[in-house]
């Protein structure tokens, strides 16, 4: 069993600070997507890391996957009430012709207070 | 932009019953999904489905559950006979096909089994 673990859980934070969450596994995976999800709806894609040591970025949000595909973090610059949201990680193990099932990880909850 | 689109947002059931929550992937994707969330619990991956057929299933998907594609363009989850333990949001998902990682996700179905 291919397992993503996100830490922390939980993180509550002040306007204008920054903020970093972290997806951590044992196996490697051959990609990470990290989503966004509200209360009650689906989970929305922010972004996919593919190559080791990929950086992406996304206005506030910088994410980056591990030299050895294992590991994937997320960190907010400057979060703005408006990131509050639940972000989760999940990933491909391996990739076959068809299927490509997604793991995920638990989600961390973030909480930006004004 | 394309959206993948779920129906219906809330369905109520008894035990026993069967229900049909119905998808419609985005138009041009080419593989599509069905996973599932209890409340407080992970995104669990249920099914698979390429080319007419189930590429890959989860242990949680058994002989209750089934999925078709009836007409081209949606995309139907079958639960012949509800448990309590089938309360959850199940999501649909779609995905390009090729080497395209993103899977796009639905707003979700909210089941509940009384």
């Amino acid at each position: 069993t291919q397992l993503l673990e996100q830490s922390p859980q939980f993180l509550s934070i002040q306007e204008g600070e920054n903020l970093t969450v972290y997806c951590n596994s044992s196996s490697v995976f051959s990609s990470l997507q990290w989503y966004r999800q509200e209360p009650g709806e689906g989970p929305v894609l922010l972004v996919t890391v593919v190559t080791g040591g990929e950086v992406k970025k996304l206005k506030r949000l910088t994410f980056q996957f591990g030299d050895a595909r294992k590991d994937s973090s997320l960190h907010i610059t400057a979060a703005q009430p408006g990131d509050t949201g639940l972000y989760l990680c999940a990933g491909y193990t391996m990739i076959k012709a068809a299927g490509n099932k997604l793991t995920f990880g638990g989600g961390t909850r973030v909480l930006v207070k004004p | 932009e394309p959206e993948v689109t779920q129906t219906p947002s809330h369905q109520v059931t008894q035990m026993g019953q069967e229900v049909i929550l119905r998808c419609v992937p985005i138009s041009n994707h080419l593989y599509f999904y069905w996973y599932r969330q209890i409340l407080g619990q992970k995104v669990e991956f249920l099914v698979s489905f390429y080319n007419n057929e189930i590429s890959e299933k989860s242990e949680i998907f058994d002989d209750q559950f089934s999925v078709e594609r009836p007409d081209g363009s949606n995309f139907t989850l079958k639960i012949r006979s509800t448990k309590l333990e089938d309360s959850a949001m199940y999501f649909c998902a779609s995905r390009e096909g090729g080497w395209s990682y993103e899977q796009y996700f639905g707003p979700g179905t909210r089941l509940t089994v009384t």
